[in-house]
């Protein structure tokens, strides 16, 4: 069975401290890796995909990628009180799956 | 772009009564994808569909739960009939190639 495993938290960080969120996933053919952002009685929405191992940033945020390590992760910098939220991380091959999520708390 | 739209966003209803989840996609998009989404579980994938035709049911619970897409810009997810333990939100997505959801529907299953 594909899994995709994320530490439910919670994650406290102080606001403008950098939050650093993981991800592992056992299927080695899984091409794509999506984070998706959800605030409390809200949809998913999609922050950040990455495709090939390294690094990729989109303002405050950078998604790592190692697939040898079968791990991508999530690091935002000057965190803001608005970035608390659940972050699930979510893995394709031939159809996507999500981890559970890690609930973030961001300190003010 | 009105982003991918479901009805209703609240439903209540007493177990052994249908339940008929709907949902708009984005236009364009060609796959659809219905999602359950508890504490316990997370978020699941129920059933997609790629132009319109169903690729993979393999995560619909059980024969209570069936889906259609009889065009591009409408699905329907029922539970017939429905039990306590439907109790969840379902969430609709798009896609043409990034995946979008919907809002969400709130089912509570007295």
């Amino acid at each position: 069975q594909k899994e995709v495993e994320q530490n439910s938290g919670p994650l406290s960080v102080p606001e403008g401290a950098i939050a650093s969120l993981n991800c592992t996933y056992s299927d080695r053919g899984s091409q794509s890796f999506f984070w998706y952002r959800q605030y409390s009685g809200k949809s998913p929405e999609l922050i950040m995909f990455i495709y090939s191992n390294g690094d990729k940033e989109d303002g405050r945020f950078t998604a790592q990628l190692n697939k040898a390590s079968q791990y991508v992760s999530l690091l935002i910098r000057d965190s803001q009180p608005s970035d608390s939220a659940t972050y699930l991380c979510a893995v394709k091959d031939d159809k996507i799956i999500f981890g559970k999520g890690t609930r973030l708390h961001i300190l003010p | 772009d009105a982003g991918v739209i479901q009805s209703p966003r609240h439903e209540v209803t007493e177990m052994g009564q249908e339940v008929t989840l709907r949902c708009k996609p984005i236009s364009g998009h060609n796959s659809l994808f219905w999602y359950r989404q508890t504490m316990m579980r997370g978020l699941e994938l129920l059933i997609y569909f790629n132009n319109n035709v169903p690729i993979d049911d393999s995560g619909m619970p059980e024969d209570r739960f069936s889906a259609k897409m009889p065009n591009a810009s409408f699905s329907t997810l029922k539970i017939q009939p429905s039990e306590p333990r439907d109790s969840a939100v379902y969430f609709c997505a798009s896609s043409k190639g990034i995946q979008y959801f919907g809002a969400g529907t709130r089912l509570s299953v007295l």
